[in-house]
């Protein structure tokens, strides 16, 4: 079947950095997105990805390795508002339909 | 100024009754969606729309209608709600078809059905 696995939770101390791991098993990938989401607050859109490699957005960077059905969010110089949950999303392409595969989530908790 | 907007923020409701959830987006996105979030779920399509008009069955349809009379806006339908429906529910627009479609969420409707 199709599925998104990302660990549950991840903990990391403020001014340092913190890797949430995403891997995915599906077919027909054209995609992968992350989503962050605060305690009580609406998912929102951080970063995309659908060649392999390693996009730096600055304060997100975000690597891909399609052969390895793998990805990764890197948050550098961590802030304690940096505590979240973060979202993996691999869109799918099966026929002629589009479809986005979330995974749970990792809830990150920055400490001081 | 929030582009997308539901409504209510809390909902009881009883077994067997009517819920409608509303939502509104002034991105003027064509496609628009319906998820729950549940503990151990994650995020999951209910539906999902191409435009007025249009709505297209997501992953988990059962027991749930929609509607899409304009492009703004974009309903959720429990016509007979049951416990089993208690959950939040994100409305959110989406700013194009392709694979690098961007998602853009509601504040969410928390809905209890006791």
């Amino acid at each position: 079947g199709q599925g998104v696995e990302q660990p549950d939770n991840l903990m990391s101390v403020e001014g340092t950095f913190a890797r949430v791991n995403c891997t995915y098993s599906t077919s027909g990938f054209n995609g992968l997105s992350w989503y962050q989401q605060r305690e009580g607050h609406a998912p929102v859109f951080l970063s995309y990805v659908v060649l392999d490699g390693l996009k730096d957005s600055g304060h997100f960077s975000t690597f891909l390795s399609r052969s390895n059905g793998y990805s990764y969010l890197l948050l550098t110089e961590l802030q304690i508002k940096d505590s979240a949950s973060y979202l993996c999303a691999v869109r799918v392409i099966t026929g002629n339909t589009r479809k986005l595969i979330f995974g749970l989530g990792t809830t990150l908790q920055v400490q001081p | 100024e929030a582009a997308v907007t539901q409504s209510p923020r809390n909902k009881v409701a009883v077994t067997g009754g009517k819920v409608t959830l509303s939502c509104n987006q002034t991105n003027n996105h064509n496609n628009m969606y319906w998820y729950r979030q549940d503990t151990g779920h994650g995020l999951r399509l209910i539906h999902y729309s191409y435009g007025a008009g249009s709505t297209e069955k997501g992953d988990i349809p059962d027991g749930y209608k929609a509607s899409r009379p304009s492009q703004e806006n974009f309903s959720l339908i429990l016509e007979l709600a049951t416990p089993s429906q208690t959950s939040v529910y994100f409305c959110a627009s989406g700013d194009g078809g392709g694979s690098n479609e961007r998602l853009f969420f509601g504040h969410g409707t928390k809905l209890s059905v006791l």
